[in-house]
């Protein structure tokens, strides 16, 4: 089973288009990462949320932690080719016991934008 | 330079060599992490080390082992290696909110 779910596997859009990835968990994390990663290359950090209910943007994403930091969402605004890539959320565990301060990813959203 | 250096980037191997992947990292933190990512699965966690007298098994240890022999160091080894161990290995340091990923060892165990 895996910790963090997330959703959709793959999505395929036109350009100009808005989209949104979940991901979800029934565990409790300190911070919450949202990563991109290019093929043949290591996962790049876009931002990090660590209070309940924050949102933050950048330019044309917006990233939201949910209240119970729990879960978290992932949209993008007016979606272009340059947006192409495999989204992954990932999560700190906040949960005390043998799994606390783990750093775990969801499978990932394979993005593609059409121009 | 990279914040975090693998290598070697590439390697294919004979099934029952041992081979071992190297990490090192220069952003100083204690944290440092194996991933072995697949397609369609994601990055899933080998092993991690929360300090260098740290050793934790992950999601997925059996057939692999590590050693970290200092902070700045953690090295992955697979004692006896199999097909269905082809995979692009990840290692990765982080603080308590971000992790540096290196730029992935693709290995082939043929």
């Amino acid at each position: 089973t895996q910790l963090l779910e997330q959703s959709p596997q793959f999505l395929s859009i036109q350009e100009g288009e808005n989209l949104t990835v979940y991901c979800n968990s029934s565990s409790v994390f300190s911070s919450l990462q949202w990563y991109r990663q290019e093929p043949g290359e290591g996962p790049v950090l876009l931002v990090t949320v660590v209070t309940g209910g924050e949102v933050k943007k950048l330019k044309r994403l917006t990233f939201q932690f949910g209240d119970a930091r729990k879960d978290s969402s992932l949209h993008i605004t007016a979606a272009q080719p340059g947006d192409t890539g495999l989204y992954l959320c990932a999560g700190v565990s906040a949960d005390r016991g043998s799994t606390l301060g783990r750093l775990y990813f969801g499978r990932g959203t394979q993005l593609t934008v059409w121009p | 330079d990279a914040d975090v250096t693998q290598t070697p980037r590439n390697r294919i191997t004979k099934t029952g060599k041992r081979i071992m992947l190297e990490c090192s990292q220069t952003k100083g933190h204690d944290r440092m992490y194996w991933y072995r990512q697949d397609p369609g699965l994601g990055l899933r966690l080998i092993y991690y080390s929360f300090d260098v007298k740290d050793i934790n098994k992950g999601e997925i240890s059996d057939g692999y082992s590590v050693s970290r022999q200092a902070q700045a160091k953690f090295s992955l080894s697979l004692e006896s290696a199999i097909p269905n161990q082809t995979a692009l290995y990840f290692c990765a340091t982080s603080s308590h909110t971000e992790a540096f990923f290196g730029q992935g060892t693709r290995l082939t165990v043929v």
